[in-house]
């Protein structure tokens, strides 16, 4: 089975300033990669995903991910952070092996201070 | 809007009691889902749905009991046999089970003990 670690449980980072949040996966196999985002007392939104082709993968609010086979790693990066990205992050993975194969790491608190 | 909606959003349990959580959704889905939250653990599997009348165990199914009798619903029971109900509980779904395809999630049920 797949494993998911996301090394940094809280991020707190200056408004304006870059971010990045860590991702790294235990297969090398094919995966799946998604970036979910969770905003307090909601669901998981989808941020971006990578099913395949191009290994750089942009979201519409200016979130990017690399996806980057040799370390298995798929890092969120944000060049500007804003307030309104004060959320929890979620990387996820699953391979083709089956339906209940969605792998959770235990998610990244980002803070932006003002 | 096509979405997923859970009810209620906070929901407490008296000892000895089950309680149900509805989870429907309207975007013709066929594979859905039942995941439990709790802080810096992520996300953990339940039960899953692949098609109406079909329903498997996930990770962590003691305790709980699920149904699927028609497409658009996907209720989740917590029974007495539960002994740490207390989490957030989410609801997802995708077009059909396979890894790449991304999850939608509800705004989630917050279970407490009375």
């Amino acid at each position: 089975a797949q494993s998911v670690t996301q090394l940094d449980s809280q991020v707190p980072v200056f408004e304006e300033a870059p971010v990045e949040l860590r991702c790294n996966y235990s297969s090398s196999v094919s995966v799946y990669l998604f970036w979910y985002v969770q905003y307090p007392n909601q669901g998981l939104q989808l941020l971006l995903k990578y099913l395949s082709g191009s290994t750089l993968v942009e979201s519409i609010n200016g979130f990017e991910a690399e996806f980057n086979k040799s370390q298995t790693s798929f890092h969120l990066r944000k060049p500007s952070v804003h307030i309104s990205d004060t959320a929890e992050y979620f990387c996820a993975v699953s391979d083709s092996g089956g339906a209940n194969n969605l792998f959770f790491g235990t998610g990244t608190r980002l803070t932006v201070i003002p | 809007d096509g979405g997923i909606t859970q009810s209620p959003k906070y929901l407490f349990r008296k000892e000895g009691q089950n309680v149900t959580l509805s989870c429907e959704q309207n975007l013709n889905h066929d594979a859905m889902y039942w995941y439990r939250q709790d802080p810096g653990q992520g996300l953990r599997l339940i039960y899953y749905s692949q098609i109406v009348n079909d329903f498997q165990k996930g990770d962590i199914a003691e305790g709980y009991s699920v149904s699927r009798e028609k497409k658009e619903s996907f209720p989740l029971t917590v029974t007495s046999a539960q002994k740490n109900p207390t989490a957030f509980y989410l609801c997802a779904s995708n077009r059909v089970a396979s890894g790449n395809q991304p999850q939608h999630f509800g705004d989630g049920t917050r279970l407490s003990i009375l």
